[in-house]
């Protein structure tokens, strides 16, 4: 079946620590994107990417990168800059129809 | 600024008991509303996608309309199975998401 497969489903940082997401796609769509979701606040775009090899930023990059070097893969990688990390991060592909299929989600926790 | 809002926050049903979700949006030149299903600890599911006003969608106990300003989500006879949270988005400059309404259907 196609889909988006996230990984891990939870992970822990350290203060001072960089974390990489995984997010990987099967429905050999051109666009995906990383949203981040905080209690009681809608789905906040981090970076997006229209085709391979290049990527733009969302409202919130700072302290955040990416890179989309295959059509099927767009890790995000979550940098010692970004103050307060903890959150639900969501990846998220589509033909460009604005209709949206999403993975399952990361939990990220700062301990 | 684009700005999509939801309401009420939260709702919580009997089985059975009818009701309707809303959206309302500011984006400057529309370009689709489209309503999505969250359930906890997953991402979204697509569930509509509406383009004019007065259109209207139906999936299951779910109908989605449409009119200039605002959309609505309306669940007839709903069951404890359709508890979750319904986000509605809209292009914008970028895609924007509302802070959804969290469904609760008591059995």
């Amino acid at each position: 079946d196609g889909g988006i497969t996230q990984s891990p489903k939870y992970l822990f940082r350290k203060e001072g620590q960089n974390v990489t997401l995984s997010c990987e796609q099967n429905l050999n769509h051109d666009a995906m994107y990383w949203y981040r979701q905080d209690p009681g606040q809608g789905l906040r775009l981090i970076y997006y990417s229209q085709i391979v090899n290049d990527f733009q930023k969302g409202d919130i990059a700072e302290g955040y990168s990416v890179s989309r070097e295959k059509k099927e893969s767009f890790p995000l990688t979550v940098t010692s800059a970004q103050k307060n990390p903890t959150a639900f991060y969501l990846c998220a592909s589509s033909i460009g129809s604005g209709t949206y299929t999403f993975g399952s989600g990361t939990r990220l926790t700062v301990v | 600024e684009d700005q999509v809002t939801q309401s009420p926050e939260a709702l919580r049903l009997q089985e059975g008991e009818s009701s309707s979700l809303n959206c309302s949006y500011t984006v400057s030149g529309l370009r689709g509303l489209f309503w999505y299903r969250q359930d906890p600890g997953k991402g979204p599911e697509f569930l509509f996608t509406l383009y004019s006003a007065g259109e209207e969608k139906e999936k299951e106990r779910l109908k989605a309309t449409l009119t200039k300003k605002e959309s609505f989500l309306h669940i007839t006879a709903p069951k404890p199975e359709d508890s979750a949270t319904y986000l509605c988005a809209a292009p914008g400059q970028n895609f924007v998401f509302g802070p959804g309404t969290r469904l609760s259907v008591l059995p």
